[in-house]
């Protein structure tokens, strides 16, 4: 079974829309990561987490927010939705900050319009 | 500015021959992490080295141990199933901040 999982898995919004993409993992890790990626940028980091209550910022976290509620659980929140945050979305769990190996969800695709 | 740089940006491969991939890196980097992402957008993870060398089947990577400047994903006896995109990912020994390149889109044909 997946250990991290994504909801919904695709999304249209219009500008202005409100928008919370979730993210769960049972792998027991303590960090979580969302990334957007976009054509000629590889995947991009937008906020991360070490745990329940936590939240650090990433490289672009602008028109972001982000909660993790629990270890399992962190969500990004899109309170204006821009058409420039048409993007794909993944969430990433792992044992430790950035150098252990990392484990991708599946997805979230979000067209803004 | 940009960390990761991968090579080629693009490969088209025939079935049966081998191939390899690079990323090579501005600064020294602690371990890597290499993926396939498929037409779907799944991300799946080949492998992660902090250094050495490491295959699986007809995959092998490696992780310049001295340096840590460069890695190679070598790809042997190239199947239809290989196409997809392929990053790398990067933490900056400097920084502890993992970087990703931008990828090499590879399609393999009969």
């Amino acid at each position: 079974e997946a250990a991290v999982t994504q909801s919904p898995r695709n999304k249209v919004t219009v500008t202005g829309g409100n928008v919370t993409l979730s993210c769960r993992q049972t792998n027991s890790h303590n960090y979580m990561y969302w990334y957007r990626q976009d054509t000629g940028h590889g995947l991009r980091l937008i906020h991360y987490s070490y745990g329940a209550g936590n939240l650090q910022i990433g490289d672009v976290p602008d028109g972001y927010k982000a909660t993790r509620t629990t270890q399992e659980d962190f969500f990004l929140l899109l309170e204006l939705a821009s058409p420039s945050q048409t993007s794909l979305y993944f969430c990433a769990s792992s044992d430790h900050w950035g150098g252990y190996e990392q484990y991708f969800g599946p997805g979230t695709r979000l067209t803004v319009l | 500015g940009d960390q990761v740089e991968q090579s080629p940006s693009a490969l088209s491969l025939h079935e049966g021959t081998d191939s390899a991939l690079r990323c090579n890196f501005t600064t020294t980097m602690r371990s890597v992490q290499w993926f396939r992402q498929n037409s779907r957008g799944s991300l799946i993870s080949l492998f992660y080295l902090a250094s050495g060398t490491k295959e699986n089947g007809r995959l092998k990577s490696a992780f310049d141990s001295k340096e840590r400047r460069y890695s190679t994903l070598h790809i042997r006896d190239a199947q239809l199933e290989d196409s997809g995109t392929y990053f790398c990912a990067a933490e900056a020994s400097n920084t502890d901040k993992v970087v990703f390149g931008t990828g090499t889109r590879l399609q393999v044909s009969p």
